[in-house]
């Protein structure tokens, strides 16, 4: 599809993990990238992996690529109240002239 | 100021109003984009400014127009919208080395616009 796929909800009790996942179209991307919107607020990069890897750690955050599914993931270690936000999937295409291409976003609910 | 702002925040117009949005990036990239983001919508992408130059409009309306003075200032101006032009509007910049070479964008904080 031409869509970049993200399940729109996923809601998660404090202090369990939360995985976040995330289906997109062009296997030849180089650079996927995972970005967070508090409410009111404007995208924040959170992190970023590129197309040689297969996972990728920054402290409470792992990124995992399946590149031969096209399938990537964010998982949120030890989610806390402040994790709560929407959390956009975005892949920078190889092909064209657009910049980067973005899921609808996954609105992530953190229960204390 | 650091990163990437918009003024104003929150902006509530009529139909017949004329109103513009501004962008202003402070980390020396050159290339700069606005968004609109709409509720249960993917980001919408309206118009990329690469070296000062447009390069792409992904046949917004006449009605959004944008304008770009130099590489950290970005403008939209708005007239004569409709309802559901509604929506947050994002601004963002990033460091391109030209062509079809985009790299990795930082977002403002966005405008808010209700149009009644």
């Amino acid at each position: 599809g031409e869509d970049v796929e993200q399940s729109l909800f996923l809601s998660v009790r404090e202090g369990d993990s939360s995985v976040i996942n995330c289906t997109y179209t062009d296997s030849s991307s180089t650079y996927l990238y995972w970005y967070k919107q508090e409410p009111g607020a404007g995208l924040q990069l959170l992190t970023y992996i590129f197309s040689n890897m297969d996972m990728k750690q920054d402290q409470r955050l792992t990124v995992l690529l399946n590149k031969k599914d096209k399938h990537l993931s964010l998982r949120i270690a030890d989610t806390q109240t402040g994790d709560s936000a929407i959390y956009f999937c975005a892949e920078r295409r190889n092909s064209g002239n657009t910049p980067l291409v973005f899921g609808k976003g996954t609105r992530l609910s953190v229960i204390a | 100021e650091t990163g990437v702002t918009q003024t104003p925040r929150h902006l509530v117009m009529g139909m017949t109003n004329k109103k513009s949005l501004k962008c202003e990036q402070h980390l020396g990239h050159n290339a700069m984009y606005w968004y609109k983001q709409s509720a249960k919508k993917p980001l919408e992408l309206m118009f990329v400014y690469s070296l000062e130059e447009r390069v792409e409009n992904n046949s917004v309306p006449s009605r959004f127009s944008p304008e770009c003075p130099n590489s950290s200032h970005l403008f939209l101006h708005l007239h004569t919208l409709q309802p559901e032009d509604s929506a947050l509007y994002l601004c963002a910049s990033s460091q391109t080395s030209g062509g079809l070479s985009y790299n990795e964008q930082f977002f403002g904080p966005g405008t808010r616009l209700t149009v009644l």
